[in-house]
């Protein structure tokens, strides 16, 4: 089964500077999606930003870029130029391709950013 | 353009009583669809998945049921609901290999 790992509960940042969230995951699988959610206090859940995994290229979402590394199993997100509308918690979630696209997403525990004006 | 209905937004419900969440999902046929449970604090967990009409995938053993009646209906079930099952209840669609998208959930307490 596949798992996401991300290893920070809590991030702060000052506005208008960059932060970067990790996420590492655990698969055997070749062929599959990365994803990064946002939650705000909403609880809406937001998506992001997505990768697949048979593209070398990062993706990237005007303020906010990844970096896929397929062989390390990791999958970070940078937001550059940090605004207060970014404090949210992020999710970073793992869908397997063999299913056609009809998987379910692997989600980490999530990431609480917070933006210091 | 696709938009996705969930209701309702709060529930408040005694143990052992039953449960009905709904959610449908416009501009869009033949989606896949999906239900999560976030329980406080922590990320989403997959409870069931649908590819068409009376095709349902559970990922989790429990007190919960999934339909999908219409092509673009998918309900939530419980005949008798336990402490356990409270949470914050999401619904999300998604077509071929495109990335999901959620709706805006439902809080679900139990007394």
């Amino acid at each position: 089964a596949q798992t996401v790992t991300q290893s920070q509960p809590e991030m702060s940042v000052q506005e208008a500077e960059t932060v970067t969230l990790s996420c590492t995951y655990d698969t055997s699988e070749s062929d599959y999606y990365l994803f990064w959610y946002k939650q705000p206090p909403s609880r809406q859940m937001i998506l992001v930003i997505r990768q697949e995994a048979y593209k070398q290229q990062n993706a990237t979402e005007n303020r906010f870029s990844v970096n896929f590394q397929k062989a390390a199993k990791s999958f970070s997100l940078k937001i550059s130029d940090s605004q207060l509308g970014d404090a949210a918690m992020y999710f970073c979630a793992y869908r397997s391709d063999s299913g056609g696209g009809a998987d379910g997403l692997t989600f980490g525990k999530g990431t609480h950013l917070i933006i210091q004006p | 353009s696709q938009t996705i209905h969930q209701w309702p937004a709060t529930l408040v419900q005694p143990v052992g009583s039953p449960l009905s969440l709904e959610c449908t999902v416009e501009g869009t046929s033949n989606p896949n669809l999906y239900w999560y449970r976030q329980a406080a604090g922590r990320g989403l967990q997959l409870l069931f998945y649908s590819v068409g009409i009376g095709q349902i995938s559970s990922e989790v053993p429990q007190n919960l049921s999934a339909s999908r009646p219409q092509d673009r209906q998918f309900i939530l079930s419980s005949k008798k609901l336990l402490l356990s099952d409270s949470g914050f209840y999401l619904c999300a669609w998604s077509v071929r290999e495109g990335p999901q998208h959620f709706g805006d959930g439902t809080r679900l307490s139990i007394l």
